[in-house]
C-alpha cells in the first residue's frame, strides 16, 4: 500500500510561500498524487492532484520528482484563510479503491 | 450544478441503534465514496460505490453497509452502533473511480452514538 507521510503541523506568516512535503515511498505505477484542505467541520476540498513533475493551478503547485517517492506541495503567498489541515493522498485508478488512505495531514497555521 | 449534499447534518443515536445516512451525489457524478472521520484524524476509507456496485472496502465491519441508486445517490447504514462510531461521516463524489479523479466532498452528518 502506498502509504503516506507527512510533517504533524507547520507554521507560517502572511504573505509567505509554504511548502509541505509528503512522503509515499511505496507509490505504485497507476497511482496519482492528490492533495486537499480541510478546514474544522467541513469536508475536505480538492486542491490539486499529479502523475510525475508539475502541476500548477491558480492556487497552487505540486511538484512531484522523477522517483515520484515524494511529493511537495506549495502555497504561494498564505493568507490566514489558509490555515487548515492539508492532506496527501495516493490512489490507484485500476485497482481496489480500499487502497485509497488519507493519513493524518499536516495542520497549518498562519500567523499575522 | 449542485454538489454534494449529506442528510441530515447532526444525529444522536443510542448504541445498539441503527442508523441510515444519505448522501447526493454531485450532478453528473457516477461514483460515491464514504469516509469516517473521528476527531483530530483524517478520514478512514469506508466504501466506494461505482454505476450502484460495491467497488471496493476499507477496514470497516459488515455492519456498515451502502447502497447506491440508479440516480448515483447513496446510503450509509450502520447497524449495531457502537461508542466508537461517533465520528464525522463524509460522502465524497468523483466523476470515476476516486484515484485519478477528483472527490468533491459533502458538508458531512456528525454521528453521536451515546
Amino acid at each position: 500500500l502506498a502509504k503516506t507521510t507527512q510533517p504533524i503541523s507547520m507554521d507560517s506568516y502572511e504573505g509567505q510561500e509554504v511548502n509541505i512535503t509528503c512522503s509515499h515511498n511505496n507509490i505504485a505505477t497507476n497511482d496519482y498524487i492528490t492533495w486537499y484542505q480541510q478546514f474544522p467541520s467541513q469536508g475536505p476540498r480538492f486542491i490539486i492532484q499529479g502523475y510525475k513533475t508539475k502541476v500548477t493551478n491558480e492556487v497552487a503547485s505540486l511538484f512531484i520528482p522523477a522517483d515520484r517517492k515524494s511529493s511537495t506541495l506549495s502555497l504561494p503567498r498564505v493568507s490566514l484563510s489558509d490555515t487548515a489541515v492539508y492532506y496527501c493522498l495516493v490512489g490507484d485508478v485500476y485497482s481496489s479503491a480500499s487502497k485509497i488512505i488519507f493519513g493524518s495531514g499536516t495542520r497549518l497555521s498562519i500567523r499575522p | 450544478e449542485t454538489g454534494v449534499t449529506q442528510s441530515p447534518t447532526h444525529l444522536i443515536k443510542t448504541r445498539g441503534q441503527q442508523v441510515t445516512l444519505r448522501c447526493s451525489s454531485q450532478s453528473g457524478h457516477n461514483t460515491v465514496s464514504w469516509y469516517q472521520q473521528a476527531l483530530g484524524q483524517g478520514p478512514q476509507f469506508i466504501f466506494q460505490y461505482y454505476r450502484e456496485e460495491e467497488n471496493g472496502r476499507g477496514n470497516f465491519p459488515p455492519r456498515f453497509s451502502g447502497l447506491q441508486f440508479p440516480n448515483y445517490s447513496s446510503e450509509l447504514n450502520v447497524n449495531a452502533l457502537e461508542l466508537d462510531d461517533s465520528a464525522l461521516y463524509l460522502c465524497a463524489s468523483s466523476g470515476g473511480l476516486a484515484g485519478s479523479y477528483e472527490q468533491y466532498f459533502g458538508p458531512g452528518t456528525r454521528l453521536t452514538v451515546t
